[in-house]
C-alpha cells in the first residue's frame, strides 16, 4: 500500500509570491490533515478535510487555505508569501479524525 | 545574525538502556493522547496511543503512561537502539473536537 505523498518536496519562492502544495493520501483514507512544522514553533495544525469538507482549521491567517477533491486528494495554498512562512509542510491522512496519522515527508518551503 | 528558535529538550541514553520521555498536558478535558517518532527528514510516525479510560498501555518495546491526576504523559523504550534516535512528539485530543494539540518534541540521542 503506497504511504501518503506530497509534493513538491522541496520548493524555493520569494516574498509575495504564491505557493501550492499537493498531498495524495493512503488508498481508502478520507481524512487529510495539513500542518506547519517549524523549529521555532514545532508542528502547528492548520486544517482538517474529510470528504471535501474542511472539519477543523488552526490558528493561521487566510493567506493560508486549503480543498479536498472527490478522490481525497488535497491541495494547500499559501498567497502573498512571507519570509516566516518558510517551514516543512506536512500532510497526514486518517481514516477517521481520531486515531493513526499517517504523515507524508513534507514539502519544504523557503521564502526569500 | 544569531537565529533564536526552539531549543528541543534532549534525552541522551547508552544504548542498550531504558529511555523515559515525559510531557506534560494542559487540558484535563483531554481524552485521548499519542506518541509519534520523527526521523531526521522524514514524516512524524505513530508510536502508540492511549485513551484516558487507561493509565498504561503497553506494544512493541514501548509502554505509554498515563497519569491524570498531575496530566502527565510518559513513554518507555525498553533496550534503546541506534534506530530509536529520534525527535518524540505527544499530542492530545479531546473528543469535543479532535484536533490533535501537539508538543515541542523531545529529542533523543543514543550514545553507541
Amino acid at each position: 500500500k503506497a504511504g501518503v505523498t506530497q509534493t513538491p518536496r522541496y520548493l524555493i519562492k520569494t516574498r509575495g509570491q504564491q505557493v501550492t502544495l499537493s498531498c495524495s493520501p493512503i488508498s481508502g483514507h478520507r481524512s487529510v490533515s495539513w500542518y506547519q512544522q517549524t523549529p521555532g514553533q514545532g508542528l502547528q495544525f492548520l486544517f482538517e478535510y474529510f470528504s471535501e469538507t474542511q472539519r477543523n482549521k488552526g490558528n493561521f491567517p487566510g493567506r493560508f487555505s486549503g480543498r479536498q477533491f472527490s478522490n481525497s486528494r488535497s491541495e494547500m495554498n499559501v498567497s502573498t508569501l512571507e519570509l516566516g512562512d518558510s517551514a516543512l509542510y506536512l500532510c497526514a491522512s486518517s481514516l477517521d479524525q481520531i486515531g493513526e496519522l499517517f504523515f507524508g515527508e513534507g514539502s519544504r518551503l523557503t521564502v526569500l | 545574525g544569531e537565529s533564536v528558535g526552539l531549543h528541543l529538550p534532549t534525552l541522551s541514553v547508552q544504548e542498550g538502556d531504558n529511555s523515559i520521555i515525559n510531557c506534560a498536558y494542559s487540558n484535563s478535558a483531554s481524552d485521548y493522547f499519542i506518541w509519534y517518532k520523527q526521523e531526521s527528514g522524514k514524516g512524524p510516525q505513530f508510536i502508540i496511543d492511549i485513551r484516558s479510560n487507561m493509565d498504561k498501555r503497553q506494544g512493541q518495546r514501548v509502554t505509554v503512561l498515563l497519569n491524570k491526576t498531575v496530566k502527565h504523559l510518559s513513554l518507555q523504550i525498553a533496550a534503546t537502539q541506534p534506530g530509536d534516535s529520534a525527535v518524540y512528539f505527544c499530542a492530545e485530543s479531546a473528543d469535543s473536537n479532535y484536533q490533535l494539540i501537539w508538543g515541542a518534541g523531545t529529542k533523543l540521542i543514543i550514545k553507541p
